[in-house]
């Protein structure tokens, strides 16, 4: 059962911008975490954000997540060429697994 | 260097020849998962493994089997493959305090 939904399904931005993606989940989570893949190659994580938090940063990302509304964004700021990547939203409740959205797509255009 | 290995990279073979997809670790980790990715639907999970001889299946184990006898293998198995199980294979591991997932790098697979 697919539980993130990542918004939007692509998205094209100049280098130099900042590009926001945002997921959706619809049942309780221990954590989120953003992966990263490059044209076909396996996903590499990015960051996790526990339940508990609302902000993270880590380098030019920066994690919200609103436990409320259950969503959270992706925010990469100053974006470069080399961020053009599928982006992709995993949810983990302990006891059950991992559960990926279908991903954005992020063009930097340079 | 820490990390997962997936072979073949690429597999084309036709509707009914049993294959097997392998997959190990080096980092000594306890859970171990397959996912299949197919366009627009993400990654959905195949069958994950908590420790040595303990196996579950994920949202669509139709059609596959693993094996789990050692720590550091978790193979996937196609026992009759159709076209439908075409994809894009991806076979992942993490530690049990750490819930951050590793990723190999993939086995594209073709049935004809």
């Amino acid at each position: 059962s697919q539980q993130g939904e990542e918004d939007p399904q692509a998205l094209s931005i100049q280098e130099g911008e900042n590009a926001t993606m945002n997921c959706s989940y619809k049942t309780s989570i221990n954590n989120l975490q953003w992966y990263r893949q490059n044209s076909g190659r396996g996903l590499v994580h990015l960051i996790l954000i526990r339940s508990n938090e609302r902000e993270k940063h880590s380098g030019r990302l920066r994690v919200t997540l609103d436990t409320s509304k259950k969503s959270s964004s992706l925010l990469i700021t100053a974006s470069r060429a080399a961020d053009t990547a599928s982006y992709f939203c995993a949810t983990f409740f302990y006891g059950q697994n991992f559960v990926f959205g279908p991903g954005t797509r992020l063009s930097v255009l340079p | 260097e820490a990390q997962v290995t997936q072979n073949p990279r690429y597999l084309i073979t036709v509707t009914g020849k049993k294959l097997t997809v392998t997959c190990s670790q080096n980092m000594n980790h306890e859970y171990m998962s397959w996912y299949r990715q197919d366009p627009g639907l993400g990654l959905r999970q195949i069958y994950y493994s908590m420790n040595v001889e303990v196996t579950d299946k994920g949202d669509v184990p139709e059609g596959y089997k693993v094996s789990r006898k050692e720590k550091r293998n978790f193979p996937l198995i196609l026992e009759s493959p159709s076209p439908n199980q075409t994809s894009l294979y991806f076979c992942a591991s993490k530690d049990r305090l750490n819930e951050k997932l590793f990723f190999g790098s993939g086995t594209q697979l073709s049935v004809l």
